[in-house]
């Protein structure tokens, strides 16, 4: 079993739609979790950071973390064609100077025009 | 801010030869670095965990021969892939965490190399 599972899609949707985007996680001892955005052939950019289980959001999109399911979700509200790329997410042990951030497969999102 | 710059952007190299790419932090230092491999429609894998003024920490199964890793300064890791081989294609990726920022704050990541060997 992978630490984070992610379905990879490709997920399509209309521009305007609101996205959710899952995934799932085995290692209990992860408390920090991230999301990242990547367009073709470029590293992935952060998008958001959270502690713990909770809620953040920043614009349009919104990071929630649910401990006691390992599972992390995020939500892009009003989506525009810019949006489409792979969107991946991350976990982080509490460990030291050397932790590790593990991801997940990413999921390819197209949002038509 | 927190700026990685990666280069080259993309290599194509001969089956044998050897391979450099750097991994600079523009405007912040960075004692640890991290080196990633991404294969096509797969998620980034971590090779290697970079250390400033030591030795590189390899994950289990990448051959740390094959994959030299130097880290001569705050601001700079290098990744030379020697002996390449076709199965050694795919993306390079480097991420880095600001001295100043916590151990658990997240990674700035730079664009990537693209390494074919043909």
């Amino acid at each position: 079993q992978k630490e984070v599972e992610q379905d990879p899609g490709p997920l399509s949707v209309p521009e305007g739609a609101i996205v959710s985007l899952n995934c799932t996680y085995s290692n209990s001892a992860f408390q920090y979790f991230m999301w990242y955005r990547q367009y073709s052939r470029k590293g992935p950019e952060l998008l958001m950071y959270t502690y713990s289980s909770g809620n953040k959001e920043d614009g349009r999109f919104t990071a929630q973390v649910d401990k006691s399911s390992k599972y992390i979700s995020l939500f892009i509200r009003d989506s525009q064609p810019s949006d489409s790329a792979t969107y991946l997410c991350a976990a982080m042990n509490y460990g030291g100077a050397t932790n590790k951030l593990i991801f997940g497969t990413g999921t390819l999102l197209a949002v038509q025009p | 801010g927190a700026v990685v710059s990666q280069h080259p952007s993309r290599v194509i190299c001969k089956s044998g030869t050897s391979v450099k790419i750097e991994c600079r932090s523009l405007d912040f230092q960075a004692t640890t670095m991290f080196w990633y491999r991404q294969f096509p429609k797969q998620s980034l894998m971590l090779m290697a965990t970079s250390n400033e003024g030591s030795k590189a920490t390899y994950e289990q199964g990448v051959e740390k021969d094959k994959f030299l890793i130097n880290h001569a300064s705050l601001t700079l890791s290098t990744l030379t892939v020697t002996s390449a081989h076709p199965e050694d294609s795919s993306f390079y990726i480097c991420s880095a965490r600001d001295i100043d920022s916590s151990y658990n704050s997240p990674l700035h990541f730079g664009n990537g190399t693209r390494l074919t060997v043909t």
